[in-house]
């Protein structure tokens, strides 16, 4: 299917355990975001990459790691999960201008 | 300062009315502007964008950009029902390509 995928869609764990999110997409756009959106704090970004191995860190970092080898691809991990990483992960991709967002996971950590 | 605010919500209007929401930037410099639609439990969805000061007409959805005031509205005509979800205003800085969003406003249209 063309667009940009995200799985799990949904996620359990439990802290301490590391967690990859997984993020792809097929119109080969330069750019893909992560972000991570929670009631009060709106849509804030983790990481973003405008190029296979090329990655930067966005508004809240810290527990996250990422990795584009592969253009279509942009997996998010969380190396030690928290409670506080408790929410929903969108993933996105952009040409230059407009972003398109995945459908989301909701992460849950227990 | 955050770099970009909307209005906040929530707004409520009857079905069939005007609803309208506002969005001020901070760097005076931005070029690119987007109005991203979020219902409950969806990921953001574009509904507009808009580059040039002015009016920028989509069916129902009117996008305006007055640069110099650092103003961006949306104006959703004939509001229905569906029209009900969080309206994200989104910013790119100048040489920048990641968005700068506002927190959203919820809008909630009454049948």
């Amino acid at each position: 299917d063309a667009g940009i995928t995200q799985s799990p869609r949904y996620k359990i764990t439990e802290t301490g355990r590391q967690v990859t999110l997984m993020c792809h997409q097929t119109w080969s756009h330069s750019y893909m975001f992560w972000y991570r959106q929670d009631l009060g704090h709106g849509l804030r970004l983790i990481y973003y990459s405008a190029a296979a191995d090329i990655t930067d860190k966005g508004e809240v970092p810290d527990g996250y790691v990422v990795s584009r080898s592969k253009t279509e691809n942009f997996p998010l991990t969380l190396e030690s999960a928290t409670r506080s990483q408790t929410s929903v992960y969108f993933c996105a991709s952009t040409d230059r201008d407009t972003q398109y967002f995945g459908p989301g996971t909701r992460l849950t950590v227990l | 300062q955050k770099e970009v605010e909307q209005n906040s919500g929530p707004l409520s209007v009857p079905e069939g009315a005007i609803a309208s929401l506002n969005c001020t930037y901070s760097d005076r410099g931005s070029q690119s502007f987007f109005w991203y639609r979020q219902y409950s439990g969806k990921s953001p969805e574009l509904i507009m964008f808009i580059y040039s000061n002015g009016d920028k007409e989509d069916g129902r959805f009117t996008a305006q950009l007055n640069k110099a005031s650092q103003y961006v509205s949306l104006l959703i005509r004939d509001s229905q029902p569906s029209d009900s979800a969080t309206y994200l205003c989104a910013v790119i800085p100048p040489d920048d390509y990641k968005l700068s969003f506002g927190a959203g406003t919820t809008v909630t249209v009454r049948a």
